[in-house]
């Protein structure tokens, strides 16, 4: 089955500066990547997702990147502002069914 | 589009009663739901997969008698904790995908279970 391993656990960042946050999978067959974010108490909610077809996909102040041959994708957030403070999961699928990442606490301080 | 309603939003009850969380689609066709529990702090856990009508698919460690999954239509899944005690207070999300290969998931607000 899928692993997905996502770093780093928690992240403080000034107000504008940018967060990256990286997750590795390890089913080489696995081919859409989705990343969620989080506010407490609430749903997960599709910020952005990459298909295994393109390296790169941009919205806005968020984009993600993908490298098939080393097994990972990362989130990066530029600009970021007090509202962009939440937790994020990256996700993989295999067999069906999403393995997410353990999560990653993004604290943007003013 | 492509909303998912999850209801109730919080139960409080007691020890031994038995509780229903549904999940719908409300405007697309859900081929597959997932239902997840959450702990503070703490990634989602995947308990089941569940495709209309056929059995569920549950995650090794998770009781099927203890957590029943019903998916008898392609926008309706519940899931009723059986004889609920303490420790299975939780937060549990489901999650809905529709048709077609690489589709996301989405979420509905999830259900806060708190058995006394």
């Amino acid at each position: 089955g899928e692993n997905v391993e996502q770093h780093p656990s928690t992240l403080s960042v000034q107000e504008g500066d940018s967060a990256v946050i990286k997750c590795t999978y390890s089913d080489s067959a696995s081919n859409y990547f989705p990343w969620y974010k989080q506010e407490l108490g609430k749903r997960p909610q599709l910020i952005i997702d990459i298909r295994s077809n393109v390296g790169e996909k941009k919205d806005q102040r968020i984009a993600v990147t993908l490298n098939k041959t080393a097994k990972h994708f990362s989130l990066h957030i530029t600009e970021t502002q007090p509202e962009d403070s939440a937790v994020y999961f990256c996700a993989a699928p295999s067999w069906g069914k999403f393995q997410f990442g353990a999560g990653t606490q993004v604290v943007v301080t003013p | 589009g492509a909303v998912v309603s999850q209801h109730p939003s919080r139960v409080i009850c007691k020890s031994g009663t038995s509780v229903k969380i549904e999940c719908r689609s409300l405007d697309f066709q859900a081929t597959t739901m997932f239902w997840y529990r959450q702990f503070p702090k703490q990634s989602l856990m995947l308990m089941a997969t569940s495709n209309e009508g056929s059995k569920a698919t549950y995650e090794q460690g998770v009781e099927k008698d203890k957590f029943l999954i019903n998916h008898a239509s392609l926008t309706l899944s519940t899931l009723t904790v059986t004889s609920a005690h303490p420790e299975d207070s939780s937060f549990y999300i489901c999650s809905a995908i529709g048709q077609g290969d690489n589709q996301p998931q989405h979420f509905g607000d999830g259900t806060r279970l708190s058995i006394l």
